[in-house]
């Protein structure tokens, strides 16, 4: 079955930019998405198909995605972006929807 | 503005079934909101597809839960539901529903309920 891997956490000063990455397979021919999970709350979509933004999300979130590592980039880093990010993709052969084990994200 | 609730036991004893319903408001389970599902989260881990039901009940389901995993749509009453039989103490955790994105390139979640505790314990 298909795995993404992610690092357990990143630290990061507020104002900086914090970058989460997501790692599979070739995952770069993937669209990959992105949740962020505040304690106690659901998920939030934040960005989808490697890059897009659903509406609300500002655009200091931002995605990329090639070869075989995904990427969340969250510039200007706010207290309140303290969370857990998962990756998720649609995993065709196993016809799975697979996440990652989430990042948590310690703004210092 | 589209709100989801799920609802059911918080409480389930060992290999019973566990049985959960998602109500839909402000939007309707139909074509133009094709596909709704179930993701799971154990205690303090990350997060697991249960399964997929579109309006008009296909499904699909996480291999490793194919076997005990059945979705179900009600679209006059605005609700899907899951049940999960022979259930253990691995499957405590908090149950989301959530709309599938549509339309969409491949499956993600953009709209989620907040989410029901059901623990697994005899």
């Amino acid at each position: 079955s298909y795995v993404l891997t992610q690092s357990p956490s990143v630290s990061v000063a507020p104002g900086q930019t914090a970058r989460i990455a997501c790692g599979g397979d070739d995952i770069g021919t993937k669209n990959v998405h992105w949740y962020q999970q505040k304690p106690g709350q659901a998920p939030v979509l934040v960005v989808y198909d490697d890059r897009d933004r659903p509406s609300g999300i500002p655009e200091r979130i931002s995605g990329s995605n090639s070869g075989n590592t995904a990427t969340l980039t969250i510039s200007g880093v706010e207290v309140g972006d303290e969370a857990d990010y998962y990756c998720q993709v649609w995993d065709s052969r196993s016809e799975n929807v697979v996440f990652g084990g989430g990042t948590k994200l310690t703004v210092l | 503005q589209l709100q989801m609730q799920e609802s059911g036991p918080g409480l389930v004893k060992p290999s019973e079934t566990l049985s959960l319903t998602c109500t839909v408001a402000g939007d309707s389970i139909s074509r133009s909101s094709p596909y709704w599902g179930w993701i799971r989260q154990p205690p303090g881990k990350g997060l697991e597809w249960i399964g997929t039901v579109s309006y008009d009940g296909y499904t699909s389901y996480n291999p490793s839960l194919k076997s005990r995993v059945t979705i179900s749509v009600d679209t006059s009453s605005y609700q899907f539901s899951l049940r999960l039989t022979s259930v253990t103490v691995a499957d405590t955790g908090v149950y989301y529903c959530a709309r599938r994105q549509s339309p969409a390139v491949d499956i993600n979640f953009d709209s989620w309920g907040p989410g029901t505790l059901v623990t697994v314990s005899s």
